[in-house]
């Protein structure tokens, strides 16, 4: 039984650019949510996507925006990069009760 | 916005020893996490507590889901080396399967073999 995973493991952009990340649920997950770690600190919640909706939203710009696909899997894209942008990048699955089950994460570095 | 305070922010204990930390909140939760993670990893499930006054084990783990619903607690018994990382509480707020989750800022445990 996979896990969550995550694409691609490590990425280096510069301030500017566009980035996209890529999260495949847990099996029998229907619902993916997205985190921003920064070093050091607790993950923070940046959306959240069910029935190819975004049904929840933290407090990030808009630069922030991700996509559900019929398979359950999910992208976040962050447009504009900038410095403070450079974290790791967690996706969890869930399926109708609370219990997120993480992914091994996106390092983005943005130079 | 929801804060949730974590302590302590570090430990550093002699293999053998019980290990505690807890975590405390302004609101309410409905459902308590707890979540180690290691150096570049995700965060791994370790205990989930669903009721208030819940007490679980998970292995040498204990979390108890305090009755105020506003705090948790972690226990490690007979702390071994491996159990060396960041260890996350994290309180669900939303409805059904949408909602998200707050996390505090990490205990960090060390552990001298």
């Amino acid at each position: 039984d996979a896990g969550v995973t995550q694409s691609p493991t490590h990425l280096i952009k510069t301030r500017g650019q566009q980035v996209t990340l890529r999260c495949s649920p847990k099996s029998g997950h229907d619902t993916v949510s997205w985190y921003q770690q920064a070093l050091g600190q607790g993950p923070q919640f940046i959306f959240q996507y069910y029935e190819e909706e975004e049904r929840q939203r933290g407090n990030f710009p808009d630069r922030f925006s991700g996509h559900q696909f019929p398979n359950y899997s999910s992208e976040l894209n962050v447009n504009a990069l900038l410095l403070g942008d450079s974290a790791l990048y967690l996706c969890a699955s869930s399926s109708r009760w609370v219990t997120q089950y993480f992914g091994p994460g996106t390092r983005l570095t943005v130079l | 916005g929801q804060q949730l305070n974590q302590s302590p922010q570090s430990m550093f204990i002699q293999e053998g020893e019980d290990v505690s930390m807890n975590c405390t909140s302004s609101s309410i939760f409905n459902t308590w996490l707890w979540y180690k993670q290691d150096p570049g990893e995700g965060p791994v499930l370790l205990i989930a507590l669903y009721k208030a006054g819940e007490l679980t084990s998970n292995g040498r783990l204990t979390a108890q889901f305090g009755i105020t619903r506003k705090d948790s607690f972690l226990n490690i018994s007979a702390s071994i080396p491996s159990d060396v990382g960041i260890y996350f509480c994290a309180g669900y707020h939303g409805s059904g399967n949408t909602g998200k989750l707050i996390f505090g800022q990490g205990t960090t445990l060390q552990v001298k073999p």
